[in-house]
């Protein structure tokens, strides 16, 4: 079966935690991107790597870190640093064309 | 930077009645994506348009991008409560390397039976 997967869907964080959202691929992309999307503010880009081992930061990655081990994966971390990380949390691939995944909602208590 | 601003920000059309959503840029657009979200999910690709003046279809639903390549429409021909959801448009860089998508904040649609 094939596509992205993120999990988990739903997810809820005390006040101080760091916490670690998926995205896993595998339709052989080598670019994928991680975005935050708030009720009314349209999707923005948090980070984006175009290939192992290489990530760039996008417009708000303050808060945020990432890694890239495997072409499949590219985990997202929310670290306590992030001042407002109640969001809604969506990984795409593809370097023309991006697929999303069916996103991650993140709530803190 | 780019900006992408869409209107209507809401739409609430009764079924069977044509639609028509816009996206505005602040820049040329060198590839202008339009994409379809439910509540809480994903988002679907829909069309991508990168030639002034070219036109796409699939279905029900027709995009347009202008001549100067700084507005691009989603137009949808007799509406189904099926094509209720948020459409985005997103605009691809010039740059060479991955596109980094900037996106407009959307227009929900509402399709009343």
């Amino acid at each position: 079966d094939g596509g992205i997967t993120q999990s988990p869907k739903y997810l809820f964080r005390k006040e101080g935690q760091n916490v670690t959202l998926s995205c896993e691929q595998n339709l052989n992309h080598d670019a994928m991107y991680w975005y935050r999307q708030d009720p009314g503010q349209g999707l923005r880009l948090i980070y984006y790597s175009q290939i192992v081992n290489d990530f760039q930061k996008g417009d708000i990655a303050e808060g945020y870190s990432v890694s890239r081990e495997k072409k499949e994966s590219f985990p997202l971390t929310v670290t306590s640093a992030q001042k407002n990380p109640t969001a809604f949390y969506l990984c795409a691939v593809g370097y023309n064309e991006q697929f999303f995944g069916p996103g991650t909602r993140l709530t803190v208590l | 930077s780019q900006e992408l601003e869409q209107s209507p920000q809401s739409l609430i059309v009764q079924e069977g009645k044509n639609l028509t959503i816009n996206c505005t840029s602040s820049k040329t657009l060198y590839g202008l994506y339009w994409y379809k979200q439910k509540y809480g999910e994903g988002l679907i690709f829909l069309m991508m348009l990168q030639k002034g003046g070219e036109e796409k279809s699939h279905e029900k639903i027709t995009a347009k991008l202008d001549e100067k390549k700084q507005q691009s429409s989603l137009h949808i021909t007799a509406s189904q409560p099926s094509h209720a959801g948020i459409y985005l448009c997103g605009a691809g860089k010039p740059q060479g390397g991955s596109e980094k998508l900037v996106f407009g904040k959307g227009t929900k649609l509402t399709v009343n039976p």
